[in-house]
């Protein structure tokens, strides 16, 4: 258990629509990473944010977009589903956005698109 | 962008067997981490290499950074049942980009009682 939780654990959505995706860090975490893992492959960096600003990009589409709120836990949005979105969602926390802090994991939301 | 090449992509062994799986990178990394996951669940840290040359244990498992900073292997001896799971390297590189994480795409160990 690394005290982050994630919600929902499943979700099922059709192409075109909306979806948003919550993590809760682990007690006095500042820092949120999200990743994308799709089946068979690691995990891709999306985004991070740390003390509500975003502070570093992968390489995803602007209908990816995240929130993190006064309480550090965080949001991401995705806009315009597409069958290719179908992945868990992991997002990490971590006490600082520095080298040598460990992230530590949620037990990610898997996202069907159909 | 940074790519890392894992392999084996999968192992079949005998309980009691030693198992050695590595990462390679096209491109430097200033960190790198090995990570375990289980089915349902979010990857979980097992070492962290911060130094060039760095040689790591932690019970069973050692790794090391390579002297290049484009490779990384890790060792399991001994092996059992519950070291099943699929076993991610990571590289960070702070100066590029940041805290990232860029994993290789996993080995799953599957291991025979």
């Amino acid at each position: 258990e690394t005290g982050v939780t994630q919600s929902p654990t499943h979700l099922i959505k059709t192409r075109g629509q909306q979806v948003t995706l919550r993590c809760s860090s682990q007690s006095g975490h500042n820092t949120v990473s999200w990743y994308q893992q799709a089946l068979g492959q690691g995990p891709q960096f999306i985004f991070q944010y740390y003390r509500e600003e975003e502070n570093g990009r992968g390489n995803f589409p602007p209908r990816f977009s995240g929130l993190q709120f006064p309480n550090y836990s965080s949001e991401l949005n995705v806009n315009a589903l597409e069958l290719d979105d179908s992945a868990l969602y992991l997002c990490a926390s971590s006490s600082g956005p520095h080298r040598e802090v460990t992230q530590y994991f949620g037990p990610g939301t898997r996202l069907l698109v159909l | 962008g940074q790519q890392l090449n894992q392999s084996p992509q999968s192992m079949f062994i005998q309980e009691g067997e030693d198992v050695s799986m590595n990462c390679t990178s096209s491109s430097i990394f200033n960190t790198w981490l090995w990570y375990k996951q289980d089915p349902g669940e979010g990857p979980v840290l097992l070492i962290a290499l911060y130094k060039a040359g760095e040689l790591t244990s932690n019970g069973r498992l050692t790794a090391q950074f390579g002297i290049t900073r484009k490779d990384s292997f890790l060792n399991i001896s001994a092996s059992i049942p519950s070291d099943v799971g699929i076993y991610f390297c990571a590289g960070q590189n702070k100066e590029t980009s940041g805290s990232r994480l860029t994993f290789g795409e996993g080995t799953q160990l599957t291991v025979n009682p």
